[in-house]
């Protein structure tokens, strides 16, 4: 069975600044994708992120982006020019293809002022 | 923008009894899921359906929990006899194909008593 570690239970960033969540998994599958969700407290699941196992180039999108390193089974969010609206808990997820989502425990971001 | 929807928002209901929770899934998604979050833990799979069947289940999923897409728009899941321990934010999930995005809805939250 896969799993995915989050190290960081909590995180704190300064608005305008950059942070990175970090993830690693176990697999020894060859085709997968991984994901960021953030769950703000809403409790709404939002997907912030995907990247396919087989690309070799980084996901990007607007202020978020991830370092993805097969070898090393890293998969780590960077998010650039932080937001008050970004304080959430951020969920990386590992997917088998054509199988179910299996989520991190997660790590809680907040942005302070 | 299209989006999954589920009912109610929030539901309590007394220890022994049967829950249905409902969702409608994206009109043109095939494949369906529900995962749970207990408050403060990280979300968890339950179940897939495709083509009017389970195609895979996690070992929460035990005999108390059935799934079903009655008619061509409602995919339920139905806890037979409901325990404490069962209490948690019920998401339901949809994707076009495998590896796709799943889009989550906003979730149930159900309070056993």
């Amino acid at each position: 069975a896969q799993t995915v570690t989050q190290s960081q239970p909590e995180m704190s960033v300064q608005e305008a600044e950059t942070v990175t969540l970090s993830c690693t998994y176990d697999t020894s599958e060859n085709n997968y994708y991984l994901f960021w969700y953030k769950q703000p407290p809403s409790r709404q699941m939002i997907l912030v992120i995907r990247q396919e196992a087989y690309k070799q180039q980084n996901a990007t999108e607007n202020r978020f982006s991830v370092n993805f390193q097969k070898a090393a089974k890293s998969f780590s969010l960077k998010i650039s020019d932080s937001q008050l609206g970004d304080t959430a808990m951020y969920f990386c997820a590992f997917m088998k293809f054509g199988y179910a989502l299996n989520f991190g425990k997660g790590t809680s971001l907040l942005v302070t002022p | 923008e299209p989006e999954v929807t589920q009912t109610p928002s929030h539901q309590v209901t007394q220890m022994g009894q049967e829950v249905i929770l409902r969702c409608v899934p994206i009109s043109n998604h095939l494949y369906f899921y529900w995962y749970r979050q207990i408050l403060g833990q990280k979300v968890e799979f339950l179940v897939s359906f495709y083509n009017n069947e389970i195609s895979e289940k996690s070992e929460i999923f035990d005999d108390q929990f059935s799934v079903e897409r009655p008619d061509g728009s409602n995919f339920t899941l139905k806890i037979r006899s409901t325990k404490l321990e069962d209490s948690a934010m019920y998401f339901c999930a949809s994707t076009i194909g495998t590896g796709g995005e799943q889009y989550f809805g906003p979730g149930t939250r159900l309070t056993v008593t």
